[in-house]
């Protein structure tokens, strides 16, 4: 069963706005990863923090974990319309699996 | 960094037919690949897990018989969807381990009529 839920489950922003999204997730995990889907296309990670970092950064994003919460934030900073996509979290619960949480979509209008 | 293909990108068919996926891993040996589907403004959800050498494992609610899955080799797995009908059109994607990230082909739109 999908165990990783983000919210909101749609987010509009304006360019240069921060944009930021939350996933929460049920059992324990040995990493959590965001990923990047724009419209039709397949998937893009963007990063990968592991159970026992609290944060990292990777240009205009930052993302940061709470294991005690179960929870973790994707942070877009200055936002382009070109960000405009469905992000998705995905934990590996120490299996070979990853469970996609419904994801959000963000709208960046210029 | 690790690529994996998907073979076609799109594909147009008619019900009743089958229709053949390939996933490969370009410049990296998978021993496990991982069948997703999507529907429309939906997250992706497994399908199932195919293995190298051994039958592949199905998630609950997928039919064996009908979403047919052969990983004849370490960087090659396919899905066949056989007698199609329009309730299959989805974005199949399929993605495949290297150490601990997972690595995601490009997807697949199946469009059945």
């Amino acid at each position: 069963s999908q165990q990783g839920e983000e919210d909101p489950q749609a987010l509009s922003i304006q360019e240069g706005e921060n944009a930021t999204m939350n996933c929460s997730y049920k059992t324990s995990i040995n990493n959590l990863q965001w990923y990047r889907q724009n419209s039709g296309r397949g998937l893009v990670h963007l990063i990968l923090i592991r159970s026992n970092e609290r944060e990292k950064h990777s240009g205009r994003l930052r993302v940061t974990l709470d294991t005690s919460k179960k929870s973790s934030s994707l942070l877009i900073t200055a936002s382009r319309a070109a960000d405009t996509a469905s992000y998705f979290c995905a934990t590996d619960d120490y299996g070979q699996n990853f469970v996609f949480g419904p994801g959000t979509r963000l709208s960046v209008l210029p | 960094g690790a690529v994996v293909s998907q073979h076609p990108s799109w594909v147009i068919c008619k019900s009743g037919t089958s229709v053949k996926i390939e996933c490969r891993s370009l410049d990296f040996q998978a021993t496990t690949m991982f069948w997703y589907r999507q529907f429309p403004k939906q997250s992706l959800m497994l399908m199932a897990t195919s293995n190298e050498g051994s039958k592949a494992t199905y998630e609950q609610g997928v039919e064996k018989d009908k979403f047919l899955i052969n990983h004849a080799s370490l960087t090659l797995s396919t899905l066949t969807v056989t007698s199609a009908h329009p309730e299959d059109s989805s974005f199949y994607i399929c993605s495949a381990h290297q150490g601990s990230e997972q690595y995601f082909g490009p997807g697949t739109r199946l469009t059945v009529t």
